[in-house]
């Protein structure tokens, strides 16, 4: 297992288009969660999966961001209509329970 | 509210200093309080948590509940220890499991 993998790794886009990224948590880990970073701030919490149920969302995550874990697997993020206040690193973390959250290495979403 | 303090942005020591990385935090009940670390080019990885109580990479730290602090301690700074560190807080009970973390200390070890 090589860990928690997220694609693309860095994404430009032009305001108002619609992103999605991607996350693979390690296998037998049914936790999932989505952080986003800006510069100068740490990671915030967005929202969280135990399995393929989202449980929870934070208020950061306004109606054009929508996260889904079909199957309790990989999970996906999407953004639509983009602004540039969007731009950052988005984080993917996975943990077994509530044991050690392992954090993928981001998506660096650049909006023009 | 629940909020981590880090008031360092950058800590500048010089190899074989002591290091204190600075953490307060703001929470009405019993949270687990960890460090985080990232070197650069790598991913945020778990460095200690209060409740394990151990030493790694020579780092400690200790959980002040009434001084509602979590400092960061080494008593001898190696250059590999430069890297962002962040400290963070997962609020006990609750289902979620989320961190909180703070804004981050720089540690710049010079040679």
């Amino acid at each position: 297992d090589t860990g928690v993998s997220q694609n693309p790794r860095h994404k430009i886009t032009k305001r108002g288009q619609n992103v999605t990224f991607r996350c693979d948590p390690i296998s037998e880990h049914n936790r999932l969660y989505w952080y986003r970073q800006t510069l100068g701030q740490g990671p915030e919490f967005l929202t969280y999966f135990q399995n393929e149920a989202q449980l929870e969302k934070s208020r950061l995550l306004s109606d054009r961001f929508s996260a889904e874990r079909p199957k309790g697997s990989f999970s996906t993020l999407e953004i639509q209509r983009t602004e540039q206040g969007d731009s950052a690193m988005y984080l993917c973390a996975s943990s077994r329970g509530i044991h050690e959250q392992y954090f993928g290495p981001g998506t660096r979403l650049t909006v023009t | 509210a629940q909020r981590v303090t880090q008031p360092e942005k950058l800590l500048s020591v010089f190899k074989g200093a002591p290091v204190e990385l600075k953490c307060n935090y703001s929470y009405s009940g019993s949270p687990e309080l960890f460090w985080y670390v990232q070197y650069s080019r790598q991913r945020l990885q778990l460095l200690l948590r209060h409740i394990s109580r151990e030493s790694i990479k020579g780092f400690t730290a200790d959980l002040n509940k009434g001084e509602t602090s979590f400092h960061l301690k080494k008593p001898f700074a190696q250059e590999e220890d430069s890297a962002m560190y962040y400290c963070a807080l997962r609020p006990l009970g609750g289902a979620t499991n989320k961190l909180i973390f703070g804004t981050g200390t720089l540690l710049a070890v010079q040679p």
